[in-house]
């Protein structure tokens, strides 16, 4: 079956603009994370989901980062006034149930200028 | 403050030797580990897990030991291969505290098998 996907592949923009990346789990998987991975380090927790709602946030960086999963399957990263700090690799993950194993999509590579 | 650490950043092994990639960890709430290899331009791909209530599992090719006294494990590969190539990342969570979801990341090891 299909694993899972995230949109773009590839973004690149300029200092202060907003963007978002698109998520879409593995089908009937109720959780989903993401992590941002920087140059030379290992992926960083962000935000986790069950189903629509944010269980755990802690790992934004500040409240330029938002993220939504309005029906509870394809999730949407939110970056406002990005910086150049910002550019890394962004993952998504999804489980069938938090506890279950979490299958990890191909990044969406983010560079700002 | 890194909590886990892969202090190796690459090994190289010949096909059909062992593979040994080191990780130690130093938040003594961390009791579930995993294993994570990546290929470029993909995501990561589970490899395999071990429980703190452990000290060893194995899959296959694939055996993880888990030093709880040490707070270190490691990976065994046996026998390499090339395809075994990519990087791996060892990883950590808090499975009784309530936040097993949130996995902790070491920087990685390239390991590179050669024909």
């Amino acid at each position: 079956g299909a694993g899972v996907s995230q949109t773009p592949s590839n973004k690149v923009t300029e200092k202060g603009k907003y963007v978002e990346l698109r998520c879409d789990p593995i089908s009937g998987h109720t959780a989903l994370y993401w992590y941002r991975q920087s140059l030379g380090q290992g992926p960083e927790f962000l935000i986790y989901f069950q189903g629509t709602g944010a269980a755990d946030d802690s790992g934004l960086p500040n409240d330029r980062f938002f993220a939504v999963r309005p029906e509870g399957s394809v999730s949407t990263l939110k970056i406002q006034r990005t910086e150049r700090g910002d550019s890394a690799v962004y993952l998504c993950a999804s489980s069938s149930r938090v506890q279950e194993t979490q299958y990890f999509g191909p990044g969406t590579r983010l560079l700002v200028l | 403050d890194q909590q886990v650490k892969q202090n190796s950043p690459s090994l190289s092994v010949q096909e059909g030797r062992i593979s040994i990639l080191n990780c130690d960890y130093t938040n003594s709430m961390f009791d579930y580990f995993l294993w994570y290899k990546k290929y470029p331009a993909e995501g990561p791909t589970f490899l395999i897990s071990i429980s703190s209530i452990k000290d060893k599992n194995e899959d296959g090719r694939f055996t993880v030991f888990l030093n709880k006294s040490a707070k270190h494990l490691s990976l065994h590969i046996v026998p390499s291969q090339p395809g075994d190539s990519a990087v791996y990342f060892c990883a950590a969570s808090d499975d009784s505290g309530g936040s097993n979801y949130k996995l902790t990341f070491g920087k990685g090891t390239l390991l590179t098998v050669n024909p």
